[in-house]
C-alpha cells in the first residue's frame, strides 16, 4: 500500500485566497483524521470522519474552514479566505479501527499564508 | 481536560548511550498511548503502542512502558545511533468523547556522533 497520500506537498498563497488540501488514505481504514501543527500549538486535531461521516469538527477553528469527505478514498479541507495565522503543517492521518489501532499519517502539507 | 506533557523539549547525548523519555497525562482514562517519530519535514510514524491494558512493548531498541494509576509513560532507547536523531511525540488514546489522539509537544532528540 502507498500509505495516506495527501497534495499539495507545499503551498504558497496570499491572504484571502481560497485553498484547498487534498488527502487519500490508506483503503480500508475507516477513519479520516486532519490535523495541524504549528510550533506554538503543537499537533492539534481540526476534525475526524468515520465512514465518509464528520463525527466530530469541536477542532475547526472557524467557520473559514471546512472539510468534505465525498467517498472512502478521498477527502479536502478547505480554507476561504485563508489569513497568515493559517500557515501551518495540515495532516491526514486514517486507521482501522482508532480503539486499538495505530494512526498512519501523510507526509502533510506545508501552507504558507502571505 | 487531557493534556499531555512531554519533558525535556530538547536533548542531545553522545552516540551509544541509553536515553530515556519522558511523557506524562493528566486523566488515566485512556484507550492507549502511542509513541510516534516525526523527521523534520516528514509525517509522523508510530514506534510502540501500549494497550490500556499492557505494561510496556518491546520494538527492537525502544521499549516503551506505561504507568496508568501515576499517569506516566517512558520511552527508552538503547545504544542510541545518529539515526535515531529526530522528534519523538507521545499522544494518548481518550475514552470519552471523541475518538481522537491528544498529544504532547515533543522532545527534540539529537545524537551526536
Amino acid at each position: 500500500d502507498a500509505g495516506v497520500i495527501q497534495s499539495p506537498r507545499h503551498e504558497v498563497t496570499e491572504m484571502g485566497q481560497e485553498v484547498t488540501l487534498r488527502c487519500k488514505p490508506i483503503s480500508g481504514h475507516d477513519y479520516l483524521f486532519w490535523y495541524r501543527q504549528t510550533m506554538m500549538r503543537g499537533l492539534e486535531l481540526l476534525i475526524y470522519f468515520n465512514n465518509n461521516v464528520p463525527i466530530d469538527d469541536s477542532g475547526m477553528p472557524e467557520d473559514r474552514f471546512s472539510a468534505k469527505m465525498p467517498n472512502a478514498s478521498f477527502s479536502t479541507l478547505k480554507i476561504q479566505p485563508s489569513e497568515p495565522r493559517d500557515s501551518a503543517v495540515y495532516f491526514c492521518a486514517s486507521t482501522p479501527l482508532p480503539s486499538t489501532d495505530t494512526q498512519y499519517f501523510g507526509p502533510g502539507t506545508r501552507l504558507t499564508v502571505l | 481536560k487531557q493534556e499531555v506533557t512531554q519533558i525535556p523539549a530538547a536533548l542531545s547525548v553522545p552516540e551509544g548511550e541509553n536515553l530515556v523519555l519522558n511523557c506524562s497525562f493528566t486523566d488515566s482514562a485512556i484507550y492507549n498511548l502511542q509513541w510516534f517519530r516525526q523527521d523534520p519535514g516528514k509525517g509522523l510514524t508510530s514506534l510502540l503502542l501500549i494497550q490500556s491494558s499492557q505494561r510496556e512493548q518491546t520494538s527492537g531498541r525502544l521499549n516503551a512502558s506505561l504507568d496508568k494509576s501515576s499517569g506516566r509513560s517512558t520511552l527508552y532507547i538503547a545504544a542510541s545511533q545518529p539515526g535515531d536523531s529526530a522528534t519523538y511525540l507521545c499522544a494518548v488514546k481518550i475514552i470519552q468523547g471523541a475518538q481522537k489522539l491528544v498529544f504532547g509537544q515533543g522532545t527534540r532528540l539529537t545524537i551526536n556522533p
